[in-house]
């Protein structure tokens, strides 16, 4: 069965443009995370969906950093005005429902690089 | 703050022998710890949970223990294969269900 996707896989941008990070999570999973991996480290957490509603968003580092899933499904994490320290692989992670200790399943990651 | 920590230096072992990896937790009592792999160039794909009233869980030839005293879990991979050579992450729940993530143990299995 299809499993969590993410495009593009990779994104080179200049520093002040803005890029959209997509997410297709398994279809009828209701939470949505976004994540963010530096090099050598773990993920660290963005922001959360449960269906359409963002109902966390304590780490997205700063407010150029905004994510939506207007309709419960598909999701967009978008920077705007990148900086270098933006770079990093973006990765997005469903699970079916909203239970404590619920498996969460990842996509592959867009791995962004600001230049 | 709730603090994941696991060894940063990679581990060397030689095939057929017992990995070990360590993740140690700090400030706080999780309800359960969950163990991922995770490839190059790919996302995490969960191993094992484990829950703090349980003090081992077994599946196939992964094992996890988790010692609230010492607070602690380990993971250990019996009969190590190259195939088994990967990043290996330990996370547990922080608030809203997001996970809390070590910065993970890479393990190399030689042939």
């Amino acid at each position: 069965g299809a499993g969590v996707s993410q495009s593009p896989r990779y994104k080179v941008a200049k520093r002040g443009q803005d890029v959209a990070l997509r997410c297709d999570p398994i279809s009828g999973h209701v939470s949505l995370f976004w994540y963010q991996q530096a090099l050598g480290q773990g993920p660290e957490f963005l922001t959360y969906f449960q269906n359409e509603a963002q109902l966390d968003k304590s780490g997205l580092p700063s407010d150029r950093f905004f994510a939506e899933r207007p309709e419960g499904s598909v999701s967009t994490l978008k920077i705007q005005r990148t900086q270098q320290e933006d770079s990093a692989v973006y990765l997005c992670a469903s699970s079916l429902r909203r239970e404590t200790g619920e498996t969460q399943y990842f996509g592959p990651g867009t791995r962004l690089l600001v230049l | 703050s709730q603090k994941i920590e696991q060894n940063s230096e990679a581990l060397n072992i030689q095939e057929g022998k017992t990995a070990t990896l360590t993740c140690n937790y700090t400030n706080y009592s999780p309800a359960y710890l969950q163990w991922y792999r995770q490839d190059p160039g790919r996302g995490p794909v969960f191993l094992l949970l484990i829950r703090e009233n349980e003090k081992e869980k077994r599946k196939e030839r992964l094992k996890v223990t988790f010692d609230t005293t010492l607070k602690q879990s380990l993971f250990h991979i019996t009969a190590s294969q190259p195939a088994d050579s990967a990043t290996y992450l330990c996370a547990t729940r922080g608030s809203s269900y997001k996970l809390i993530f070590g910065s993970g143990t890479r393990l190399l299995v030689r042939p």
